[in-house]
């Protein structure tokens, strides 16, 4: 079935850097495009940005630009997602997700959602 | 604050009808782009109920339904019942300075009282 495996919760110190990873199956991994989005204790969803895994070209949030890095590895069906200069208020859950994308009707919305990863930033 | 406006909160009784408001402007709803909505329960991953601004994907019960008219979407939700409380939360495109962005609403708790 068409899953997606994120990585296990993180505990990481103010300054630090956290990769999370999202594993694909049950799909063509470079058929779909994979957003990042994050929730902080209780408040709503956050996106970070978006790859590309046919490419592996990439869109960040203005918010993130120059912390955070995607990336992809189309032997392993594996996205990557790099946050730098974690600081407390980065503490949440980071969730990856797929979308189709057709250029003749446009964007299928986030359809497979991984189960989150945890990311406790503290010192 | 959020770039897509929807209200904190609403409620309905059981078999009724609510419907959740997510108001954008001429630089991401307005600008054409789509329109998606998610419910998410406690604990739980986001689930696309609505894409492309009326679509529902297999599965999702003809209970929920989608509009978008201008720079604002609808979210209607008829024969309210208890396993709809949730939070609802839209998500567009905004046409930014870096390019393309994703965008979410604030999120909508929805209570079936």
């Amino acid at each position: 079935q068409v899953q997606l495996v994120q990585s296990g919760a993180e505990v990481k110190k103010p300054g630090a850097s956290v990769k999370v990873s999202c594993k694909a199956s049950g799909y063509t991994f470079t058929s779909y495009y994979m957003h990042w989005v994050r929730q902080a204790p209780g408040q709503g969803l956050e996106w970070m940005g978006i790859i590309n895994p046919s490419g592996g070209s990439t869109s960040y949030a203005q918010k993130f630009q120059g912390r955070v890095t995607m990336t992809r590895d189309t032997s392993t069906s594996t996205v990557y997602m790099e946050l730098s200069s974690l600081r407390s208020e980065d503490t949440a859950v980071y969730y990856c997700a797929r979308e189709e994308y057709s250029s003749s009707s446009g964007y299928y919305g986030m359809d497979v959602w991984g189960q989150g990863t945890t990311v406790t930033v503290s010192s | 604050q959020s770039v897509l406006t929807q209200p904190p909160s609403v409620s309905g009784a059981p078999g009724q009808r609510v419907t959740i408001s997510c108001t954008g402007s001429s630089s991401n709803i307005g600008a054409g782009y789509d329109v998606h909505w998610y419910q998410q329960l406690p604990g739980t991953a986001p689930k696309l109920l609505i894409y492309g601004n009326s679509n529902r994907p297999s599965g999702v019960p003809d209970r929920f339904s989608g509009s978008k008219s201008g720079t604002s979407a609808s979210l209607a939700i008829t024969g309210l019942q208890a396993e709809d409380e949730a939070d609802y939360y839209c998500q567009s495109y905004d046409s930014s300075l870096s390019g393309r962005e994703g965008v979410f609403g604030g999120g909508t708790k929805l209570t079936v009282l």
